[in-house]
Formats: structure tokens, sequence, C-alpha cells
């Protein structure tokens, strides 16, 4: 099976809050990583958080992490309009010498007025 | 930040012709470099791990003689598809690897979409 899991689809109205869910397999992950694709775009870093770590807070967005049950969230508090985009979560492994990432399917945001 | 380029964004050519896809990082050296594919709806397909220097690994399913890899200098990645298909027809995106422990590593290009008429 996939190494990162996540619904495919989200909707939330504008002021919302987003939350996204990701669960992976890997308990010895070190990092655990967001990113968001707009349409036709690369991958910008959201936030990310290392695997000692229970919550991240940066503005917006909170990440959580459960590593009992392997599970990590993104909230997204105020959504906007312009949140709506492809979220991806993403593991490194622990031992990962170069750095390779694990990404999820991605779960598409989209957000209404 | 550290910013990775991609050239050309997009890119439309006939069956059977190569198409090279350049991945630079313009204010950093990256010993590494990713290549990925991302098909409609779906995730980063990782397609192989590039090292300055060295030949590149590729991932399983990958075809390394239909998908080149190039890694001549610390800030230059490039993929040529040979003899493209439709079916080679996908958005690539490239990321680039900053050296040492930080813990951002990859930085991603903006991709490049590529049709195969």
């Amino acid at each position: 099976g996939e190494d990162v899991e996540q619904s495919l689809f989200l909707s939330v109205r504008e002021g919302d809050s987003s939350v996204i869910n990701c669960t992976y397999t890997d308990s010895s992950s070190t990092y655990l990583y967001w990113y968001k694709q707009e349409p036709g775009a690369g991958l910008q870093l959201l936030t990310y958080i290392f695997s000692n770590m229970d919550m991240k807070q940066d503005q917006r967005l909170t990440v959580l992490l459960n590593k009992k049950d392997k599970h990590l969230s993104l909230r997204i508090a105020d959504t906007q309009t312009g949140d709506s985009a492809i979220y991806f979560c993403a593991e490194r492994k622990r031992g990962s010498t170069l750095g390779r990432l694990y990404f999820g399917r991605g779960t598409q945001l989209t957000v209404w007025p | 930040g550290a910013v990775v380029s991609q050239h050309p964004s997009w890119v439309i050519c006939k069956s059977g012709t190569s198409v090279k896809i350049e991945c630079r990082s313009l204010d950093f050296q990256a010993t590494t470099m990713f290549w990925y594919r991302q098909f409609p709806k779906q995730s980063l397909m990782l397609m192989a791990t590039s090292n300055e220097g060295s030949k590149a690994t590729y991932e399983q399913g990958v075809e390394k003689d239909k998908f080149l890899i190039n890694h001549a200098s610390l800030t230059l990645s490039t993929l040529t598809v040979t003899s493209a298909h439709p079916e080679d027809s996908s958005f690539y995106i490239c990321s680039a690897r900053v050296g040492g422990t930080s813990v951002v590593e990859q930085f991603f290009g903006p991709g490049t979409r590529l049709t195969v008429l």
C-alpha cells in the first residue's frame, strides 16, 4: 500500500477552518511536511514538524502530530479562497541519506465563497 | 529562500522527438536533485535521484534509456525525454536538495508541462 495516505477532497466555506488529515506508515520518520500546490505550479513548502513534537503553529496553520497513531493533520484557520489548492503530506524517513521524501496523493481543498 | 527554476515551463512536441528539460538551483549548490512526474489528480511519482558527477538512480519501472538524466554541475540537472510519445505527456517537477543537515532540504521547481502530439 501507499506509505502516506490522504483523503482526496475537502470542501469548506470561506471563513471556516479546514482540517486535512494524513496517515503514514513509518514510525521512524524524522520530519513530516505539508506542501501546497496551486494549479500548474510546483510545490511550496507550507510547514513541517519534527517527529518529537506534538504540535506546531504558524500563523493560520496548525500542525498536529499523533506519533502513536502515525497521524498528521493540518488545520487552516479562517480559510480563504486563495487557499484552494492541493495539499500534500510528505514524510522523510530516518536514514534517508539523500533526503528523499515520500508523498501522499494530495488533498484537493476547495473553498467556497 | 532557495530558488529552483525549470525551463521550459511548457513544451509541445511531435511524437518521436526528444525534449530536454532543465532544472537549475539559482542561489545555492545542489548535490542532489530529484525528478518527479505528476499525472492529473495524482501524487508525485519519483522518477530518479540525480547526483552531481555520477549516474542517476532510477526508480523501479522508470526506463533509464527513455528518460536520460544528466547532473553535470552543482546547479544544473537535465531530463531528456527521448523519442517522446503521447503517453509521456505529463507534468514534470524537479527538486533540489540543499546540502548539510537543514530540515528544509528540498526546494521544488515550478514544473514543466510536456504535451506530446
